[in-house]
């Protein structure tokens, strides 16, 4: 199993500002994986991130919009960059565990932005 | 890539009955097959999930039933209580990594 601290829990942003999510796993994790979750929506997977290399997005998604850092096996942030209204959403990093069959999740990041 | 259908978007039923949710998915290549129950405000939970060389999985009150051939999967709940009132997402993923897949999610309702 894996236990994940995430945060900021949530936060409350100025439109065209950005904000980085942290992401701390208490075990080293080949990947991580950062989804979005709209109000009252399904989870999107915005990227895999894995550590020594650059994050591979989904299609929607770029780099400019999310830049993604994966400094080690245990971290890896996760960053909204000039945000708008339509950013507000629910976002969750997720890791697998070698020989574990489970993919677990943060608690998530509840970010509103006026 | 994988596309996870989901269906009912809402489910209401009776504390006592049995709920069904049904997903199908796109890609061939998929081999694990989870279920997430998130209520609000909260991070998603597995309740259980089945790999592709299994057809059905049964855990308590919750099963979960495999078609390869048809590419559908079905999550079960006898004896629903309140408690399981959430929203509940299947998933899919081709085991690269686990990224996963989601279904759109069902609403259950349990009512007493």
């Amino acid at each position: 199993s894996a236990v994940i601290s995430q945060k900021p829990s949530r936060d409350i942003c100025q439109r065209g500002t950005s904000l980085t999510i942290q992401c701390q796993v208490d075990s080293q994790v080949t990947m991580m994986f950062w989804y979005r979750q709209q109000p009252g929506q399904s989870l999107t997977l915005i990227a895999t991130a894995n550590q020594g290399s650059e994050a591979t997005y989904e299609s929607g998604f770029v780099i400019d919009k999310f830049p993604i850092s994966r400094p080690n096996l245990t971290f890896s942030t996760l960053t909204v960059s000039n945000m708008s209204p339509e950013d507000s959403s629910i976002y969750l990093c997720s890791v697998d565990v070698a020989g574990d069959t489970e993919a677990f999740f943060g608690q998530g990041t509840r970010l509103t932005v006026v | 890539g994988e596309n996870v259908e989901q269906h009912p978007s809402t489910l209401s039923v009776q504390e006592g009955d049995s709920a069904v949710i049904k997903c199908t998915y796109s890609d061939s290549a998929s081999n694990y097959f989870p279920w997430y129950k998130q209520e609000l405000g909260k991070r998603p939970q597995l309740i259980i999930d089945i790999r592709s060389n299994v057809g059905e999985k049964k855990d308590q009150r919750i099963a979960v039933t495999l078609n390869k051939t048809a590419k559908h999967f079905s999550l079960h709940i006898t004896e629903t209580q309140p408690e399981d009132s959430a929203v509940y997402f299947c998933a899919a993923s081709s085991n690269s990594g686990y990224a996963l897949n989601f279904g759109k999610g069902t609403s259950l309702l349990v009512t007493p």
